[in-house]
């Protein structure tokens, strides 16, 4: 088993749906929960940092992370075209530097 | 202001023949990390140094893969003979301090015929 699962999908949407993106982590150590897009041959770029629980929001974007259910998510509201991309879940402990990605999620938002 | 800069962007090359990645960290940013990422096996941290000394080099695949970083500003990854499932895109990163989470470059893609 993976220590972090996330559905590739392909997710499609029209434009202005709210979409959700999620993953499942196996490891309790995990603190530290990001979220990175990754447009096609770029890297990844950071969106949403957060640290234990709860939600963080900003602008059509919230972070939802539930450690007792080892669940994180990630909402984009009234979604662009320009969200088309792949959504990277990533977590990490405490201690160290070792950050674990998800496999990402394909999004396409359809105009 | 500058980001994390990868070069070459593409690379083509034989099976056999030496390959080098290089990398600029964004200044001022103490940690440096080479990852690689595959269809298969998503995004993997290769090795990551700390004020230019490797920390952590357990993802590198097999010795054929080494990495060095002389100065703050230049790091290198290296794989020498190169084989066909070495190719992947690989990434390099870099982060202010231990609790900040790591800006990437926009990658090498990396073919071996």
């Amino acid at each position: 088993q993976k220590e972090v699962e996330q559905d590739p999908g392909p997710l499609s949407v029209p434009e202005g749906a709210i979409v959700s993106l999620n993953c499942t982590y196996s490891n309790s150590a995990f603190q530290y929960f990001m979220w990175y897009r990754q447009y096609s041959r770029k890297g990844p770029e950071l969106l949403m940092y957060t640290y234990s629980s709860g939600n963080k929001e900003d602008g059509r974007f919230t972070a939802q992370v539930d450690k007792s259910s080892k669940y994180i998510s990630l909402f984009i509201r009234d979604s662009q075209p320009s969200d088309s991309a792949t959504y990277l879940c990533a977590m990490r402990g405490t201690g160290g530097f070792k950050t674990i990605f998800g496999a990402g999620t394909r999004l396409f938002v359809k105009a | 202001d500058a980001g994390v800069i990868q070069s070459p962007r593409h690379e083509v090359t034989e099976m056999g023949q030496e390959v080098t990645l290089r990398c600029k960290p964004i200044s001022g940013h103490d940690y440096l990390f080479w990852y690689r990422q595959t269809m298969m096996r998503g995004l993997e941290l290769l090795i990551y140094f700390n004020n230019n000394v490797p920390i952590d080099d357990s993802g590198m695949p097999e010795d054929r893969f080494s990495a060095k970083m002389p100065n703050a500003s230049f790091s290198t990854l290296k794989i020498q003979p190169s084989e066909p499932r070495d190719s992947a895109v690989y990434f390099c990163a870099s982060s202010f301090e231990p609790g900040q989470p790591q800006h990437f470059g926009d990658g090498t893609r990396l073919s071996i015929l």
